[in-house]
């Protein structure tokens, strides 16, 4: 079975453009979790979906960022206008029923560099 | 609240040396506990995970960790590393939410 997919892999913009990070989950799995993972703060979970629901919000750094479930097989992560600050790795992982007893499976990341 | 603490920043180890990696946390009743390894331009690859049970737990890639409720502790040990396993390695905490809580991480280091 294929893993949790991220596109793109690598992106680099100038600061004040548009950003927008693709994640396609695990099939089967209902819970959807983004992370942004810097060296000086770590992996940061930013916000979280479960049956295609924002459940929590509160890692969202402001309102520049957004995300998105339309379905239960793609999300999205936008950050509009992109700032230097916001250069990252940000992953997607996925799990089944969304009680943590279950691993979540994380996708390769993203790596965004904001000039 | 659930907190995640790994002491160690950075360790170095020869190959065929064996491995102990600390990782504490807090929280108030039996926690879910994972580590996770990251090699670089990867995301987190699940090594083992421990819910209830036998506190001894085995792993992927030879790894085992024990849970150790006196202790609050979920210590990562392998008995003979191999140049392939520096990486960096994540100890988390999840309980009755969705999330989890990961710690700060180690760095693992290994001399041929």
């Amino acid at each position: 079975d294929a893993g949790v997919i991220q596109s793109p892999r690598h992106e680099v913009t100038e600061m004040g453009q548009e950003v927008t990070l693709r994640c396609k989950p695990i099939s089967g799995h209902n819970s959807l979790f983004w992370y942004r993972q810097t060296m000086m703060r770590g992996l940061e979970l930013l916000i979280y979906f479960n049956n295609n629901v924002p459940i929590d919000d509160s890692g969202m750094p402001e309102d520049r960022f957004s995300a998105k479930m339309p379905n239960a097989s793609f999300s999205t992560l936008k950050i509009q206008p992109s700032e230097p600050r916001d250069s990252a790795v940000y992953f997607c992982a996925s799990s089944f029923t969304g009680y943590s007893n279950q691993p979540q499976h994380f996708g390769d990341g993203t790596r965004l560099s904001i000039l | 609240a659930q907190s995640v603490t790994q002491p160690d920043i950075h360790i170095t180890v020869s190959e065929g040396a064996s491995l102990e990696l600390r990782c504490n946390y807090s929280y108030g009743a039996t926690p879910y506990l994972f580590w996770y390894v990251q090699s670089p331009g990867q995301g987190l690859q699940l090594l083992l995970k421990y819910f209830s049970g036998d506190t001894l737990v085995q792993g992927i890639k030879g790894f085992e960790a024990e849970f150790k409720r006196s202790q609050s502790s979920f210590n990562l040990r392998k008995p003979s590393v191999h140049w392939s396993d520096a990486a960096e390695y994540f100890c988390a905490v999840g309980g009755n939410t969705d999330k989890l809580i990961f710690g700060t991480g180690t760095r693992l280091q290994v001399f041929p």
